[in-house]
């Protein structure tokens, strides 16, 4: 069964970091493309990033570019998001997703509330 | 990049209806890259349907998907009460993913 698991959202300051998580069992994890998708509270969905199964292509959304970085841990089977100058509007429920091919999103993980406030 | 909008916002139907909600695209995109997902109160999305595979996992076949170019449509045939939920479509394009906003099925 395939399982993604997302932890490290909490609140945190404007300007402010974190750095989110995402353990992925069930599947072959060094086979697929990994994205990140959030929702901030009340709204719709807004992909935030793809990373290729290999690391090789990495995009963003323009709304994070140069402020967010994700990555993959191949031996440990997890995806990461860092997420530094953080703003209010990044507050949202930030979902770690499986790619299907370059298509689609064909797994979800139950997400992690992220709220940045003073 | 692609805006896709959804239609109707609401849609309020009886068990047994039949549910037709749109997808309209601001460019011709390929049905292989078009998906539709449903999500509950407090639950994450789980994909529903999608050009390039079908029906995912575990959904009846009372769910369906269509369409090309600009237009696709998610038919629910007979509605249940368990359909009640928001559904979004996605599209994907140059290295961009975008959502419509949502359309939300209420069961009477």
């Amino acid at each position: 069964e395939v399982q993604l698991v997302e932890s490290g959202g909490g609140l945190v300051k404007p300007g402010g970091s974190l750095r989110l998580s995402c353990a992925a069992s069930g599947f072959t994890f060094n086979s697929y493309s990994m994205h990140w998708v959030r929702q901030a509270p009340g709204k719709g969905l807004e992909w935030v990033s793809f990373i290729s199964s290999s690391s090789n292509y990495i995009y963003y959304a323009d709304s994070v570019k140069g402020r967010f970085t994700v990555s993959r841990d191949k031996v440990k089977k997890s995806l990461y998001l860092q997420m530094n100058s953080l703003k209010a509007e990044d507050t949202a429920v930030y979902y770690c997703s499986r790619g299907y091919s370059r298509s689609h999103f064909d797994y979800w993980g139950q997400g992690t509330l992220v709220t940045v406030s003073s | 990049e692609i805006v896709l909008t959804q239609s109707p916002g609401t849609l309020s139907l009886s068990p047994g209806e039949r549910a037709t909600l749109s997808c309209r695209a601001s460019q011709t995109v390929s049905s292989d890259y078009l998906a539709w997902y449903q999500q509950k109160p407090g639950q994450a999305p789980s994909l529903v349907f999608s050009g390039a595979s079908g029906r995912a996992t575990g959904i009846p076949d009372r769910f369906s998907g269509s369409g090309s170019g600009t237009d696709f449509t998610l038919t629910i045939s007979r509605l249940e009460p368990e359909d009640s939920a928001m559904y979004y479509c996605q599209v994907y394009s140059t290295s961009r993913w975008t959502f419509g906003q949502g359309t939300k099925v209420e069961i009477k």
